[in-house]
């Protein structure tokens, strides 16, 4: 049974730049979540993703924006890229049917900005 | 707004002990959930314990237990006979289990080092 991954594993972009990140879900799990992860701090969570809509935000600006396909897998979209953009870039998923409580999480995307 | 406080930078236990690693939350809310997670380096967040604010029993996970004291709001991990393999960083998190909020808050971790 796959758990979540997410691809690449690291990637470095230069300022200004666009980035995707990409996440698929553990089998049988139709929600995903985003969250920044900066050095030496907890995740914070930047959106989730339900039946391919954005369902709730957290407190980032638009030039974070997601998508979710119809197989459930998600991207994240990182526009402008700015230093303080670099982090690891954590993606979980859920299940609604389960009740949605128990959120599984990736590996994550470590995202260098220079 | 919701915030999950963990005091303690670090930890260190020698292997096979008990340790508590605490946290502090602060949230009006009725119906919450409060969750801990272990971050090894590889950077994955792995499910270790919930614990539902209505719940009366304190959760168990084998070597896991929280010591959920809601009049405190706190929700202290404790794990019972460490292992080399517990070396990571311990998170503490909280989710409004009200209609309309999904996400989970952080604290800002706790780096437990067991020592042989």
């Amino acid at each position: 049974d796959a758990g979540v991954t997410q691809s690449p594993t690291h990637l470095i972009k230069t300022r200004g730049q666009q980035v995707t990140l990409r996440c698929s879900p553990k089998s049988g799990h139709d929600t995903v979540s985003w969250y920044q992860q900066a050095l030496g701090q907890g995740p914070q969570f930047i959106f989730q993703y339900y039946e391919e809509e954005e369902r709730q935000r957290g407190n980032f600006p638009d030039r974070f924006s997601g998508h979710q396909f119809p197989n459930y897998s998600s991207e994240l979209n990182v526009n402008a890229l700015l230093l303080g953009d670099s982090a690891l870039y954590l993606c979980a998923s859920s299940s609604q049917q389960a009740g949605g409580l128990k959120q599984y999480f990736g590996p994550g995307t470590r995202l260098t900005v220079t | 707004a919701q915030k999950i406080t963990q005091t303690q930078p670090g930890m260190f236990v020698q292997e096979k002990e008990a340790v508590t690693l605490d946290c502090t939350y602060d949230t009006s809310d009725q119906s919450y959930g409060l969750f801990w997670y272990k971050q090894p380096s590889s950077g994955e967040m792995i499910f270790l314990i919930y614990q539902g604010s209505y719940d009366e029993q304190n959760a168990t996970e084998g070597r896991y237990s929280l010591n959920f004291q809601k009049a405190r709001k706190s929700a202290n991990l404790v794990i019972s006979a460490s292992q080399l393999g517990d070396s990571a960083m311990y998170f503490c998190a909280m989710r409004h289990s009200g209609a309309g909020s999904y996400q989970l808050t952080f604290g800002k971790g706790t780096k437990l080092s067991v020592i042989p």
